[in-house]
């Protein structure tokens, strides 16, 4: 079964509008931690965002939200006001708890590719 | 956020021949290291985990022998693809953990072309 499932393999979205982008997960894990990563055509891994299991508040950074609904295991990022420069790939990852440090990998999903209509 | 970079960004090379990718934190000292390989379009897959002083662990698939990995000091580890055949053909991008277990930070990504 697919740890990390993006449904949206695309999406077209006008200027200045928000748009939110899907991310569930599965894990047996009490304690992990979801991340969203923006991966604009030059190739690079830009991180946007994380959300810890534990965190009561959703995670905020700027024009990026984490819309984290724990009971149904969805991680959705949501992008307000989008810009030009936010089309790119966008991909949601998990890290799940282990006992060992420095066993910290990420899984990712297959990624959903924005692109902001002017 | 903290700089990781990648050497080289890119590299065409014929069949056969070994390539060497360094990955190196600029500004933070990191003990684990993670490489990763993707194909066009595709996800992320994580190939192994590189661990300062230690041997690194590969993901289930990936051979050891041919993908070799040195994670020689804090700052630096280096992926190997020996004897390289055209389906190596990709792009290799390695990330350092940060100080907190919630911090990954990524090259810049080397994208590797075998003639």
């Amino acid at each position: 079964a697919q740890k990390i499932t993006q449904t949206q393999p695309g999406m077209f979205v006008q200027e200045k509008e928000a748009v939110t982008l899907d991310c569930t997960y599965d894990t047996s894990d009490q304690s992990y931690g979801l991340f969203w990563y923006k991966q604009p055509s030059s190739g690079e891994m830009i991180f946007l965002i994380y959300q810890g299991s534990y965190d009561e508040q959703n995670a905020t950074e700027g024009r990026y939200s984490l819309n984290f609904q724990k009971a149904r295991k969805s991680a959705n990022l949501v992008i307000s006001a989008s810009q030009l420069g936010d089309s790119a790939m966008y991909f949601c990852a998990m890290r799940e708890g282990r006992s060992n440090f420095g066993n910290e990998k990420l899984t990712f999903g297959t990624g959903t590719r924005l692109t902001i209509i002017p | 956020g903290a700089v990781v970079s990648q050497h080289p960004s890119r590299v065409i090379c014929k069949s056969g021949t070994s390539v060497k990718i360094e990955c190196r934190s600029l500004d933070f000292q990191a003990t684990t290291m993670f490489w990763y390989r993707q194909f066009p379009k595709k996800s992320l897959m994580l190939m192994a985990t590189s661990n300062e002083g230690s041997k690194a662990t590969y993901e289930q698939g990936v051979e050891k022998d041919k993908f070799l990995i040195n994670h020689a000091s804090l700052t630096l580890s280096t992926l190997t693809v020996t004897s390289a055949h055209p389906e190596d053909s990709s792009f290799y991008i390695c990330s350092a953990q940060g100080e907190s277990r919630n911090e990954q930070f990524f090259g810049p990504g080397t994208r590797l072309t075998v003639l």
